[in-house]
């Protein structure tokens, strides 16, 4: 299976610490977008991340991917209370227009 | 509300009936997927639509789902003979293949089943 896994699979941190989740998958991949999903809720695209882009920016957003390592990892700095939710990696494989979604990181920012 | 929009939100119904899910695109975007997602885990791809034509369905839907999108607007999802392993939340995405396009996708609220 494609489906990349999330590591680590739960965090619990402070508000205004950093928070970092990792992804890893298996095959070659044309791009990796990482979303946010509320407890119950759908998900929200956050950032996405080509095959050839080694790191992207998005406000308190930091993506990088090394495809050398099948990797990938978000950065959320200066977290907040409403940061709490799973955070979801997921590519889109070489001549493939799904998704494949990893397992998840449930976060919660304690206020 | 311009999102992707599905109905109905939650649904619940006895093992062996029948239900159907809708799912509205955003307008102007000609891509439409279906996932599912069940409890602590992430979504997984049933099928997707460009336009009406249903390019791809995975190994997961089986004989008794089946999709449709006839005008290449909405789609509907029907679950026939629903069994308890089919309880799970339903979720709908839309994507654009235009020139700016980055296979982003949007997705919608979703709609959870329940199969007592």
């Amino acid at each position: 299976s494609q489906q990349g896994e999330e590591d680590p699979q739960a965090l619990s941190i402070q508000e205004g610490e950093n928070a970092t989740m990792n992804c890893s998958y298996k095959t070659s991949i044309n791009n990796l977008q990482w979303y946010r999903q509320n407890s119950g809720r759908g998900l929200v695209h956050l950032i996405l991340i080509r095959s050839n882009e080694r790191e992207k920016h998005s406000g308190r957003l930091r993506v990088t991917l090394d495809t050398s390592k099948k990797s990938s990892s978000l950065l959320i700095t200066a977290s907040r209370a409403a940061d709490t939710a799973s955070y979801f990696c997921a590519t889109v494989i070489t001549g493939a227009n799904n998704l494949f979604f990893g397992t998840g990181t449930r976060l919660t920012v304690i206020p | 509300d311009t999102g992707v929009s599905q109905n109905p939100r939650h649904k619940i119904t006895k093992r062996g009936q029948n239900v159907t899910f809708r799912c509205d695109p955003i307008s102007e975007h000609n891509r439409l997927y279906w996932y599912r997602q069940t409890l602590g885990q992430g979504p997984e791809f049933l099928t997707y639509f460009q336009n009406e034509a249903q390019l791809e369905k995975s190994r997961l839907l089986s004989d008794r789902f089946s999709a449709e999108r006839p005008k290449g607007s909405f789609s509907t999802l029907e679950i026939q003979r629903t069994e308890q392993g089919d309880s799970a939340m339903y979720l709908c995405a839309s994507s654009s293949t235009g020139t700016r396009s980055r296979n982003e996708q949007f997705f919608g609220p979703g709609t959870r089943l329940t199969v007592l």
